[in-house]
């Protein structure tokens, strides 16, 4: 069985551009959750959803990062515009039940210069 | 804001060794959870623990919460090269994560 899977593993986007990072959690999941890590700091928790609903946005740090899961599989974040502070490791993970992200993906480092 | 300090942030032993590595917070969780993480990979659940003194036998690997479900400890016996990596522990409260211990067991 495939684990969580994310796409792409590196971007390197100007600052001001757009970019959409995908998640694809372990099937039959219906929790998906996103996390970031900035270098040196640890990782922080950004939204999660349970099916297609959001059901905690609160860690999501502005009005430029929007995630979506439409239809409960698969999810995306797009960052728009990109600022330099955006610059981490975005990590995706998925649970069958609600409480504790079980499996990660690998992570998306997203670099902004 | 919640936080969950670990400590130590580093530690770099001799294989055979044992060592303890704590999550503390001054919040209650519901529940914490250990993982580690490797460079380039995401972090791989380790164990859940739920109930106030609580203690989880994973091989060499053992794991206590503490009686009021504040903080937790990971203790490694026999330490290996294997054993080598970022162990993060979280809480469930707001899902957030620890400030992790990079651990290098050398050979």
């Amino acid at each position: 069985e495939a684990g969580v899977t994310q796409f792409p593993s590196h971007s390197v986007i100007e600052k001001g551009q757009t970019v959409t990072l995908r998640c694809d959690p372990i099937s039959g999941h219906d929790n998906l959750y996103w996390y970031r890590r900035v270098m040196g700091k640890e990782i922080k928790f950004l939204l999660h959803f349970v099916k297609e609903s959001k059901q905690d946005e609160s860690g999501m740090p502005n009005n430029r990062f929007l995630a979506e899961r439409t239809g409960g599989t698969y999810s995306t974040l797009k960052v728009q515009p990109a600022e330099l502070e955006d610059s981490g490791v975005y990590f995706c993970a998925s649970s069958q039940i609600q409480g504790a992200p079980a499996f990660f993906g690998q992570g998306t480092r997203l670099t902004v210069v | 804001t919640q936080l969950l300090e670990q400590s130590p942030q580093f530690l770099s032993i001799q294989e055979g060794e044992n060592l303890t590595v704590y999550c503390n917070s001054s919040s209650v969780f519901s529940s914490l959870q250990w993982y580690r993480q490797e460079p380039g990979e995401g972090p791989v659940l380790l164990v859940t623990v739920v109930t106030g003194g609580e203690v989880k036998k994973l091989k060499r690997l053992t794991f206590q919460f503490g009686d009021a479900r504040k903080d937790s400890s990971l203790h490694i016996t026999a330490a290996q090269p294997g054993d080598t990596g970022l162990y993060l522990c979280a809480g469930t409260y707001k899902y957030i994560f620890g400030t992790g211990t990079r651990l290098k067991v050398l050979a």
